[in-house]
């Protein structure tokens, strides 16, 4: 398996403008999370799915952010519109474990500068 | 709400032993995690610790006391590219299907 994928690697946008971040899990792993990192806040959860139905999304700081996994191989971030608090690395997991003892795959993250 | 402290960061000589430790505060515990991050990496597994003791794994060991809300992970035969950032993160009940990380260590390893 060639692990998680995220796209794009690097996004730079404006404030105000539409940003996607998107995530192909993992094939077979039941669980996909997306999370945040910044050197504020460290690791934050944002919204997590299982078998593609959003579970806890009390992590996604506002109504901006929005996320979808229509299907087992596909997840997207979006943000809409667009802040420079925003700026940061956007990683997309996968676990086939429910409590993360087998680990958590990350993917490579999408760094997201809003100017 | 669960917290988690650790070391912000640590230094030691190629082929020494470091232990970075962690303690936890949440409520219905299942396991600590540790995450290795090179700088401009992914977060990638290294251990998990349901119950008490040592668990090795290589150069890596972690260890965990559950009655201390404690654990550490233990690098022995330090190298170069250890060098990088370790989150503990803990998994709970109050959402056993996602982890709470640490703000992370970063261990520098010196020639």
């Amino acid at each position: 398996d060639a692990g998680v994928i995220q796209s794009p690697r690097h996004e730079v946008t404006e404030m105000g403008q539409e940003v996607t971040l998107r995530c192909k899990p993992i094939s077979g792993h039941d669980y996909l999370f997306w999370y945040r990192q910044t050197m504020m806040r460290g690791l934050e959860l944002l919204i997590y799915f299982n078998n593609n139905v959003p579970i806890d999304d009390s992590g996604m700081p506002e109504d901006r952010f929005s996320a979808k996994m229509p299907n087992a191989s596909f997840s997207t971030l979006k943000i809409q519109p667009s802040e420079p608090r925003d700026s940061a690395v956007y990683f997309c997991a996968s676990s086939s474990s429910p409590r993360g003892q087998d680990g958590y795959t990350f993917g490579s993250g999408t760094r997201l500068t809003v100017v | 709400g669960q917290s988690l402290e650790q070391p912000s960061e640590v230094t030691a000589v190629e082929g020494a032993i470091v232990q970075i430790n962690c303690t936890y505060q949440t409520s219905g515990f299942y396991g600590l995690s540790w995450y290795q991050q090179h700088d401009g990496g992914a977060p990638t597994f290294l251990s998990y610790n349901a119950l008490d003791g040592l668990e090795e794994t290589g150069r890596f060991s972690s260890f965990l006391s559950r009655s201390d809300s404690y654990g550490y992970l233990l690098l022995q035969e330090l190298q170069m590219k250890d060098s990088a950032s370790y989150f503990c993160a803990v998994s709970h009940s109050g959402s056993a299907r996602q982890l709470t990380f640490g703000s992370g260590t970063q261990l520098t390893v010196l020639p």
